[in-house]
């Protein structure tokens, strides 16, 4: 049974232009969450998303972030006309569909580097 | 402020001892709580969980111990190996608000000696 499966590992982005993360919940698992994590720190909650629907989206920046998880297809965390400080480790996590508070399993995180 | 933090951020043990890491937190509501591995380059890896209507869970090498009345918790690994060396988080979840979203300590680091 394959894990989290999140991609690109490593993101370079110049100042300004977008950046799209994917993640592939574990199989059988419809519930997906977003954590960004800057150096030495720990997990900061951002999004959770069921399958078309954002449950809870209050760890987001009011702008420039989004993120979805389509009926088909991985969720995607988008960061608009990126700036330095996004510079982090953007983790995905999923849980089984029996319920949220399942244990998370996450993904091995996408770096991302903002030039 | 955080709600979940650490006593110490970094631990040093010789291979072979027992290490204990420990987590403080301030919500008397939460009621679920993970231990996460996280090794350089990698993402958290689930060690162990509890609930708060127990105090003491037990896992292979690994044991978590819950004190409600001082709000802390502990994770012991015995026998460190040199594997153990990684980043430790303790993560909290509280059914007052919302039941999914899981808060973060800021981790302790843990390096086993040979």
């Amino acid at each position: 049974n394959a894990g989290v499966m999140q991609n690109p590992r490593h993101l370079v982005r110049r100042r300004g232009q977008e950046a799209r993360l994917r993640c592939s919940p574990m199989k059988g698992h419809s519930h997906v969450y977003w954590y960004r994590q800057l150096p030495e720190e720990g997990l900061k909650f951002m999004v959770y998303l069921q399958k078309e629907n954002i449950i809870d989206e209050s760890g987001m920046p009011k702008e420039r972030f989004s993120a979805e998880f389509p009926k088909e297809g991985p969720s995607i965390l988008r960061i608009q006309q990126v700036v330095r400080g996004d510079s982090a480790a953007y983790f995905c996590a999923s849980s089984p569909a029996g319920g949220p508070r399942d244990t998370q399993y996450f993904g091995p995180g996408t770096r991302l580097t903002v030039l | 402020g955080e709600s979940v933090g650490l006593h110490l951020p970094t631990l040093s043990v010789q291979e072979g001892d027992n290490s204990i890491i420990n987590c403080a937190y301030s919500n008397s509501a939460s009621d679920y709580f993970i231990w996460y591995k996280q090794e350089s380059g990698k993402g958290p890896q689930f060690i162990i969980d509890i609930r708060s209507n127990m105090d003491k869970r037990q896992g292979q090498r690994v044991t978590v111990l819950l004190n409600k009345t001082v709000k802390h918790l502990s994770l012991q690994i015995a026998a460190t190996q040199p594997g153990d060396s990684a980043v430790y988080f303790c993560a909290e979840n509280y059914s007052g608000g919302s039941n999914y979203k899981l808060t973060f300590g800021k981790g302790t680091l843990l390096t086993v000696n040979p």
